[in-house]
């Protein structure tokens, strides 16, 4: 199993351009979800799914949207990118959801926005 | 605002010996759970402990819960080189929230 991918590993930005995180699993997991990480901020939830057609906000939202057509694939868009979102982002997935289950992470995207 | 606040932020200690990392959080919890991760990559999950249970173990890794003092800590002993990485725990809230909240985490440097 490749667990969880995401692409593109580093991205370039200008203000106001939109683009797509990718993120994919191939472990049948039912949740994932979408961090941030910022320097001394920790990781901060940004969306979450509870499977296939079901999307939910985190604690930052605004600016990304996401949509979760199958079990495998949940990509998450900014919309109009702005440099506060410069960030490290992950994905995440898991068999039921994080309350009893290890979140299995991928490897991250660094986003630089001018 | 963030669930669950380890202590201290920044740990130095030599090879051989033993790190301590607290977690407090902040509301009821279901489990809690330990991550580390080293620069530049994503985070492992290290162990889980439910609400019920007080101590697991996982080989050099000891974590205990106090549900009345709304804490948790981890041990590693006989720490290595290796073990050098930021730590996270995170929590799920009681009340049906899907969510997992992190704290900022802790960096540990084990020194050679």
């Amino acid at each position: 199993n490749a667990g969880v991918t995401q692409t593109p590993k580093f991205q370039v930005l200008k203000t106001g351009q939109s683009m797509t995180l990718q993120c994919a699993q191939d472990m049948n997991h039912e949740y994932m979800s979408w961090y941030r990480q910022d320097p001394g901020m920790g990781l901060r939830l940004i969306h979450y799914s509870v499977g296939a057609g079901i999307t939910d906000q985190g604690e930052v939202p605004n600016g990304y949207n996401v949509s979760r057509s199958t079990t495998e694939d949940f990509p998450l868009r900014l919309l109009s990118a702005a440099p506060s979102q410069t960030s490290v982002y992950f994905c995440a997935s898991s068999y039921s959801g994080g309350r009893q289950e290890t979140q299995y992470f991928g490897p991250g995207t660094r986003l630089l926005v001018l | 605002s963030q669930q669950g606040e380890e202590d201290p932020q920044a740990l130095s200690i030599q090879e051989g010996e033993n790190a301590t990392m607290n977690c407090s959080y902040k509301t009821s919890i279901n489990n809690l759970q330990w991550y580390r991760q080293n620069s530049g990559r994503g985070l492992v999950h290290l162990i889980l402990i439910r609400s019920n249970e007080r101590e697991k173990h996982s080989g050099r890794l000891r974590v205990t819960l106090d549900t009345s003092k709304k804490s948790s800590s981890l041990l590693i002993t006989a720490s290595r080189a290796a073990d050098t990485a930021s730590y996270f725990c995170a929590t799920i809230t009681q009340g049906g929230s899907e969510k997992l909240v992190f704290g900022k985490g802790t960096k540990l440097t084990v020194n050679p």
